[in-house]
């Protein structure tokens, strides 16, 4: 079975442009996140959606939003892009709304300049 | 507010002998409690969780971690350690609501030869 993907696998931006990330899950998986991992540091939860509603938020701009669709692939997209965004943007999926079983996809490298 | 610290940044051990990765939680509520693998250029993947139940939980690759409720700590265990193993280990906390998972900054672990 194929496990989480993202696309794309890099991607280079320049300061002030948006961008927009995808995420498949698992077949079967109702409920992806998104994580922000800055070079050095752990993963920093972005949202969370489920059953195509957003269930949680961290504390992120609104520069940050995302969706969920039909057949539970996601996108995230950033405005206005900083420096500062540049990170591995990473997807997780898991069965239900509870991440008690996440997986993770290989993640997409977002560099801003 | 939950969070999570790893004691140590780096790791250095030689193979075949014991590791210990320290990790400390803060919550007022319930926890879920995780330990990730990320080898490089690759994401994240689920070493162990725990939920409830025994406070020690085995996971793949030889990996254990106890949880300890009166010390707020989940370190992780390995008895002999492997150069294969080299790679960053991340600790989460889960909320009871199970939508938003905490990474600490996590630990490099580096097995020299």
């Amino acid at each position: 079975d194929a496990g989480v993907t993202q696309s794309p696998t890099h991607l280079i931006k320049t300061r002030g442009q948006h961008v927009t990330l995808r995420c498949s899950p698992i077949s079967g998986h109702k409920s992806v996140s998104w994580y922000q991992q800055v070079l050095g540091q752990g993963p920093q939860f972005i949202f969370q959606y489920y059953e195509k509603e957003e269930r949680g938020r961290g504390n992120f701009p609104d520069r940050f939003s995302a969706r969920q669709f039909p057949n539970y692939s996601s996108e995230l997209n950033v405005n206005a892009l900083l420096l500062g965004d540049s990170a591995l943007y990473l997807c997780a999926s898991s069965l239900s709304g509870q991440n008690y079983e996440q997986y993770f996809g290989p993640g997409t490298r977002l560099t801003v300049t | 507010a939950q969070s999570v610290t790893q004691l140590d940044s780096q790791v250095p051990v030689f193979e075949e002998a014991p590791v210990e990765l320290r990790c400390n939680y803060s919550s007022s509520v319930s926890v879920y409690l995780f330990w990730y693998v990320q080898y490089p250029n690759q994401g994240l993947q689920l070493l162990l969780k725990y939920l409830s139940g025994s406070t020690l939980v085995k996971g793949i690759n030889g990996f254990e971690a106890e949880f300890n409720k009166s010390q707020t700590s989940f370190h992780l265990r390995k008895p002999s350690v492997h150069i294969s193993d080299t790679a960053e280990y991340f600790c989460a906390v889960g909320n009871t609501g199970g939508f938003k998972t905490i990474f600490g900054a996590g630990t490099r672990l580096f097995v020299k030869a």
